[in-house]
């Protein structure tokens, strides 16, 4: 199966500061998701990312995938209290596998 | 109702009661799937059914029991758990996969079970 790992596991930002958390794949990606959550609840999709060198912006989050180093970073800039909760990626084609997530907490 | 919903939201159960999870999509997908996050540990994906067949079960223990009656439901009956299957219980839905296609799965809001 397809292992993710997700870095930091944790971190916290001063609001209005960027951020950025990684998630290495040990195979091959085919694609790549991103998802935040809040805590004990569902996921929210955010991007979804098909080919190398992809990148996808929504708002002030943007997701980039570097297939050559089986990488997939995320991006929030200028982070408000509403970016706060916990960012998951994921990865395959329909057999998704998940990271183990990063809790994002933004102070004000 | 839009989106993916579950029922009940809220579960709490002995080891020898018999139970069920209910998921609802409004989507239009035609692929639904259970997943099981427990503390500290990465989502699992537990079941998949793809046009109501079921393709992949991921060598889940048979007291976990899925249903899929049409593309619009899905069900995982729950009977005899242990106190480890203690955890938030994730449906979604996308579109069928294809060959080379990738569709993105949508979330329902969980069920966290509790096994006394």
């Amino acid at each position: 199966s397809q292992e993710l790992e997700q870095s930091p596991q944790s971190l916290i930002v001063q609001e209005g500061k960027n951020l950025t958390i990684n998630c290495t794949s040990s195979k091959t990606l085919y694609g790549l998701y991103w998802y935040k959550q809040k805590y004990g609840e569902g996921l929210i999709f955010l991007m979804m990312l098909q080919k190398g060198g992809e990148e996808k912006s929504h708002e002030k989050i943007t997701a980039k995938l570097d297939e050559k180093k089986q990488q997939s970073s995320l991006h929030i800039t200028a982070s408000q209290p509403s970016h706060a909760g916990i960012y998951l990626c994921g990865a395959g084609r329909y057999k998704l596998s998940f990271g183990a997530g990063t809790t994002v907490t933004v102070r004000a | 109702e839009t989106g993916v919903t579950q029922t009940p939201r809220h579960l709490v159960m002995g080891m020898t009661n018999k139970k069920s999870l209910k998921c609802e999509q409004h989507l239009g997908h035609n692929a639904m799937y259970w997943y099981k996050q427990s503390a500290k540990k990465p989502l699992e994906l537990m079941f998949v059914y793809s046009l109501e067949e079921r393709v992949e079960n991921n060598s889940v223990p048979s007291r976990f029991s899925p249903e899929c009656p049409n593309s619009s439901h899905l069900f995982l009956h729950l009977h005899t758990l242990q106190p480890e299957d203690s955890a938030l219980y994730l449906c979604a839905s996308s579109q069928d996969r294809k060959a080379g296609g990738l569709y993105e799965q949508f979330f329902g809001p969980g069920t966290r079970l509790t096994v006394l």
